[in-house]
């Protein structure tokens, strides 16, 4: 078990640049969680997945941000129109049921 | 919407001794989950220990416990015989009907050697 990986580590961007976050749950859960976590802050979620489908999105997804997890495996979020705003790190967590594992995140700095 | 207040941005303990984390939630639920998760500095989080809330029983795990109080909506981690490892900011959270979690935002605990 290799536990939750994300890619990239690290991302820099300029403002209105596209970005695309990759997710690799633990291989045998079916839950997929995406959180969000500024500096000083607690995460807060944004999307969750239950095999391939989308269950919950939090209002913090505004319309320029898009999740998918095709066949129910990885997940990508994919922000488009960066801000200086979406500067945070991106969490993805994995269940198989009420407990959550978390990867390393992505940090994601918008210039 | 369920809220979770941690009233303590940073505490401070000597190694060897003993120190209690607070949390506070609200929710109008009656079945729910409650986390206490780690996150060293530029590390990855981990979860510390979980509790349900319709067991009466307090959670442990090693030298970490908790002090569950489900009508006073409070959930405080004691961690005992600090180490330096533990130096870490520790997250609340909370897990109702809905599979999110929430969290506060957090407590920066600093272990003295």
């Amino acid at each position: 078990d290799t536990g939750v990986s994300q890619d990239p580590r690290h991302k820099i961007t300029k403002r209105g640049q596209n970005v695309t976050f990759r997710c690799d749950p633990i291989s045998e859960h079916n839950r997929l969680y995406w959180y969000r976590q500024t500096l000083g802050q607690g995460p807060e979620f944004l999307t969750y997945f239950q095999n391939e489908a989308q269950l919950e999105k939090s209002r913090l997804l505004s319309d320029r941000f898009s999740a998918e997890r095709p066949k129910g495996s990885f997940s990508t979020l994919e922000i488009q129109r960066t801000e200086q705003g979406d500067s945070a790190m991106y969490l993805c967590a994995s269940s198989l049921d009420y407990e959550q594992y978390f990867g390393p995140g992505t940090r994601l700095t918008v210039t | 919407a369920q809220t979770v207040t941690q009233s303590q941005p940073e505490m401070s303990v000597q190694e060897a001794e003993t120190v209690t984390l607070s949390c506070t939630y609200d929710t109008s639920e009656s079945d729910y989950y409650l986390f206490w998760y780690k996150q060293p500095p530029s590390r990855q989080m981990i979860l510390v220990i979980r509790q349900e809330a319709y067991k009466q029983q307090n959670a442990t795990e090693n030298r970490f416990s908790v002090n569950f109080q489900k009508a006073a909506k409070s959930f405080s981690l004691k961690i005992s015989d600090s180490q330096l490892g533990d130096a870490a900011m520790y997250f609340c959270a909370f897990q109702g009907g809905s599979e999110k979690l929430v969290f506060g935002k957090g407590t920066k605990l600093t272990v003295n050697p």
